[in-house]
């Protein structure tokens, strides 16, 4: 089955750290686009980061400098690295793949929660 | 990377069609076949109903429809059931290599 389970969320105080984890199943990630959207609770959502098949990196401008996304293709998982977060970052962050033949998220997990607060 | 902009809000009756438009420019919506439509019921995650402006995946029911004129796509949903009250959000891949989504519309079945 081809599934995506993400995890690493939880409560953290402005300024910390947090790396979350996105495990792929049924397919490979370094086959695929692999994405990062997150939603703040009661709005809409937000596209965050992309690592390409061939590995290049992309950013939402309002994270620039502070997320790393990363992949381990012998674990088969993708990592969203957050540093230095805001109040403003507080959302479910949900993984996402783009399909091999499309340019769209077919695949989601079910999302983790990041709480930024003091 | 501004949002692309969609009503906040359509509402039909069951049996009706209604159509959700989300305007972007040209270094989103308009230069690019890459439109994707989402259904989002609360508490979870999104569902992807339309990629690539019009095409459908395995399992979406036809009464869901994608098309897109210069820098506006729109999502029609045919024959409206109760179980399409939900979320859509659009999405386009943009010209930095990136994608964006709209704001969203919330959809009330009457």
């Amino acid at each position: 089955e081809v599934q995506l389970v993400e995890s690493g969320g939880g409560l953290v105080q402005p300024g910390g750290s947090l790396r979350l984890s996105c495990a792929a199943s049924g397919f490979t990630v370094n086959s695929n686009y692999m994405n990062w959207v997150r939603q703040a609770p009661g709005k809409g959502l937000e596209w965050v980061s992309v690592i390409y098949s061939g590995g290049s990196t992309y950013y939402v401008d309002s994270v620039k400098g502070r997320f790393t996304i990363s992949r381990d293709n012998s674990k088969n998982t993708v990592y969203l690295q957050m540093n230095s977060l805001r109040v403003e970052d507080t959302a479910v962050y949900y993984c996402a793949r783009v399909g091999s033949d499309h340019e769209a998220f077919d695949i989601w997990g079910q999302g983790t929660m990041v709480t930024v607060s003091s | 990377q501004s949002a692309l902009t969609q009503p906040a809000s359509v509402s039909g009756s069951p049996g009706q069609s209604i159509t959700i438009s989300c305007t972007g420019t040209s270094s989103d919506v308009g230069g690019f076949n890459y439109v994707s439509w989402y259904q989002q019921h609360p508490g979870k995650a999104p569902k992807l109903m339309i990629y690539d402006v019009n095409n459908r995946p395995s399992g979406v029911s036809n009464r869901f429809s994608g098309s897109k004129s210069g820098n506006t796509a729109s999502l029609t949903i045919s024959g409206l059931q109760a179980e399409d009250e939900a979320d859509y959000y659009c999405n386009s891949y943009t010209s930095s290599s990136t994608w964006v989504f709209g704001g969203g519309t919330k959809l009330t079945v009457l």
